[in-house]
């Protein structure tokens, strides 16, 4: 069975600096799709980047960026510039393409303080 | 962009009452809607999948008679859970998939906070 592990429960950063969360997986599949979700203190949850594991070429929205790594099996998201906003916790999830149960595997989760 | 709206947003109920919950897509088809329960400061549980016009599929460990799942509409998926009891108390967070497929992501409610009394 798939799994997703974030080794670290929390993590701080200074506004303006450069913050790398931790994400792995383990699964046998060859392809599949990798998220990023952010969940403040509102607990609505919002997608932050995505990744698909046939693209070799690492995603990038804005401030956010990962690095995936496929045979490593690690999926890091890197938060340039950090702001107050990105305060929340991070879940990192996996999707599977070829059963059809369409489900995430959710992470753990990282807290991430930024501060002033 | 797609918007699911989940209501109540909170909700008190006493011990032995049933409530539903509702989500709904407004702006696209939800093919397929999963259901998570999320306690404080842990990760989201995934309890069930439903599709549309067919009987949700229950996690390991969840039980179908307390937690019924409806999803009779492309638009429309409820969770009910019966016969509540404080220890079902809870955050609840609906996700739906579209019938483009869902590659970018999913959108989620904003989930209910259930106490039971």
């Amino acid at each position: 069975a798939q799994t997703v592990t974030q080794s670290q429960p929390e993590m701080s950063v200074q506004e303006a600096e450069t913050v790398t969360l931790s994400c792995t997986y383990d699964t046998s599949e060859s392809d599949y799709y990798l998220f990023w979700y952010k969940q403040p203190p509102s607990r609505q949850m919002i997608l932050v980047i995505r990744q698909e594991a046939y693209k070799q070429q690492n995603a990038t929205e804005n401030r956010f960026s990962v690095n995936f790594q496929k045979a490593a099996k690690s999926f890091s998201l890197k938060i340039s510039d950090s702001q107050l906003g990105d305060a929340a916790m991070y879940f990192c999830a996996y999707r599977e393409t070829t059963s059809g149960t369409y489900k995430y595997i959710f992470g753990t989760g990282t807290r991430l303080k930024v501060l002033a | 962009g797609a918007v699911v709206s989940q209501h109540p947003s909170w909700v008190i109920c006493k011990s032995g009452t049933s409530v539903k919950i509702e989500c709904r897509s407004l702006d696209f088809q939800a093919t397929t809607m999963f259901w998570y329960r999320q306690f404080p400061k842990q990760s989201l549980m995934l309890m069930a999948t439903s599709n549309e016009g067919s009987k949700a599929t229950y996690e390991q460990g969840v039980e179908k008679d307390k937690f019924l799942i409806n999803h009779a509409s492309l638009t429309l998926s409820t969770l009910t859970v019966t016969s509540a009891h404080p220890e079902d108390s809870s955050f609840y967070i609906c996700s739906a998939r579209s019938s483009t497929g869902g590659s970018y992501g999913y959108t989620f409610g904003s989930g209910t906070r259930l106490t039971v009394v």
